[in-house]
């Protein structure tokens, strides 16, 4: 079945270390995306990438670094500078056809949480 | 700039009463409206979608229609079960908009008891 793996489901991170979340998706998609999930909040985007070797910042990517080597795999690495990384982070991925319908599919997310 | 406004949560309902999830927007133009589902622990996934004035979205009982006079998209069930537990995230997007740069709301819970 397509769709997108994120992994691992719980991450854990010392002070001061970096850290890479998993994305990996079989839907053939263009374009791919992380977002940020915070208690009671909705969903902020941190990068996106509409194609391959090609990525821009989303709304919140300071502390934050991506890269898109393959189509299938945007992996998120959380750098010491993100001061405050606790919080359920999203993978999605859409077409990129800029049609009225276009939608997102997402990952099952990873939980970020440091010691 | 773009905005989406839900009605605040949790909601909690018995099983087979009638639900109602309110989400008003904010926009130029003519967005495509969303309504997503997030069931504990995993990712969000569409539920239905409307992408032109009048237009109604439906999906497993649910149905939402697109309100340009009010700019409202609010969710209704007639009958919800425990299954229906879950987050709701309205959601808008211009086309021609890059799908990931849609505006989300904050999210509804619903807790649906026996």
């Amino acid at each position: 079945d397509g769709g997108i793996t994120q992994s691992p489901k719980y991450l854990f991170r010392k002070e001061g270390q970096n850290v890479t979340l998993s994305c990996e998706q079989n839907l053939n998609h263009d374009a791919m995306y992380w977002y940020r999930q915070d208690p009671g909040q909705g969903l902020r985007l941190i990068y996106y990438s509409q194609i391959v070797n090609d990525f821009q910042k989303g709304d919140i990517a300071e502390g934050y670094s991506v890269s898109r080597e393959k189509k299938e795999s945007f992996p998120l690495t959380v750098t010491s500078a993100q001061k405050n990384p606790t919080a359920f982070y999203l993978c999605a991925s859409s077409i990129r056809s800029g049609g009225a319908g276009e939608k997102l599919f997402f990952g099952s997310g990873t939980q970020l949480s440091v010691l | 700039g773009n905005s989406v406004t839900q009605m605040e949560g949790p909601v909690t309902l018995s099983e087979e009463a009638f639900l109602t999830i309110n989400c008003t927007y904010t926009a130029t133009g003519y967005p495509s409206l969303f309504w997503y589902v997030q069931y504990p622990g995993e990712g969000l996934q569409l539920l239905l979608k409307a992408t032109k004035a009048d237009d109604k979205g439906s999906n497993k009982g649910f149905e939402a229609t697109y309100r340009k006079e009010t700019t409202s998209f609010h969710l209704e069930k007639g009958s919800v079960q425990v299954s229906d537990s879950a987050v709701y995230f309205c959601a808008l997007r211009h086309l021609n908009t890059n799908a990931g740069k849609s505006t989300f709301g904050d999210g509804t819970t619903l807790t649906v008891k026996p």
